[in-house]
């Protein structure tokens, strides 16, 4: 069965320091992958997304995201983080069959020091 | 373009009434929608699938008499929870799939159910 593990729960980062969110995912085939962010409250955003080709994605506000086939990772990266960054930021998986499913992590919360 | 909206963003309900939440794609045509549920602190659960003009498809472990949903057109899916009960209290969200081919969900902002 497909799975996503975003293995930490909390990130703090210092206003303008580089950002790294982990997801490591578990599926045979070439998986769709996203990032989502979420503000309190709030429906869900895409940051970016993976369906094939160059591995390297670049999203919006910054972020890009690297597809790692041999280590199942589809970390999320920012060089310089701002303090509107602070949110709760989910990786998904997409299903591969006709249901169209998207399987998310548990998320990372990610909190900006000023 | 692409965007989802949600119907109430907020409702207060007293235990054992019925709660409808309306999800609608506002410039385009979803084949199917998705409705999910999410706990504070926690990451979503996908409840059902809802296809425009069949029954929806639930996962599993969700009740589908409590959680009733309709697609009745190609733009609008309605979730009713019925008889509310305080542990059904969550935020409730929906996203929304073009068709035919596979593209991203389009997430609409969210309703938050308080029951009391």
């Amino acid at each position: 069965a497909q799975s996503v593990t975003q293995p930490d729960i909390h990130i703090t980062v210092s206003e303008g320091a580089s950002l790294e969110l982990r997801c490591n995912y578990s599926y045979g085939a070439t998986p769709y992958l996203f990032w989502y962010v979420q503000s309190p409250g709030q429906g869900l955003q895409l940051l970016l997304k993976y369906f094939s080709g160059d591995t390297l994605v670049q999203g919006i506000k910054g972020f890009e995201a690297e597809f790692k086939r041999s280590q199942s990772s589809f970390n999320l990266r920012k060089p310089s983080v701002h303090w509107s960054d602070a949110a709760e930021y989910f990786c998904a998986v997409g299903a591969m069959d006709s249901s169209y499913k998207l399987i998310f992590g548990s998320g990372t919360r990610l909190l900006v020091r000023p | 373009g692409a965007v989802v909206s949600q119907h109430p963003s907020r409702v207060i309900c007293k235990s054992g009434t019925s709660v409808k939440i309306e999800c609608r794609s506002l410039d385009f045509q979803a084949t199917t929608m998705f409705w999910y549920r999410q706990f504070p602190k926690k990451s979503l659960m996908l409840m059902a699938t809802s296809n425009e003009g069949s029954k929806a498809t639930y996962e599993q472990g969700v009740e589908k008499d409590k959680f009733l949903i309709n697609h009745a057109s190609l733009t609008l899916s309605t979730l009713t929870v019925t008889s509310a009960h305080p542990e059904d209290s969550s935020f409730y969200i929906c996203s929304a799939r073009q068709g035919p081919n596979y593209n991203e969900q389009f997430f609409g902002p969210g309703t938050r159910l308080t029951v009391l």
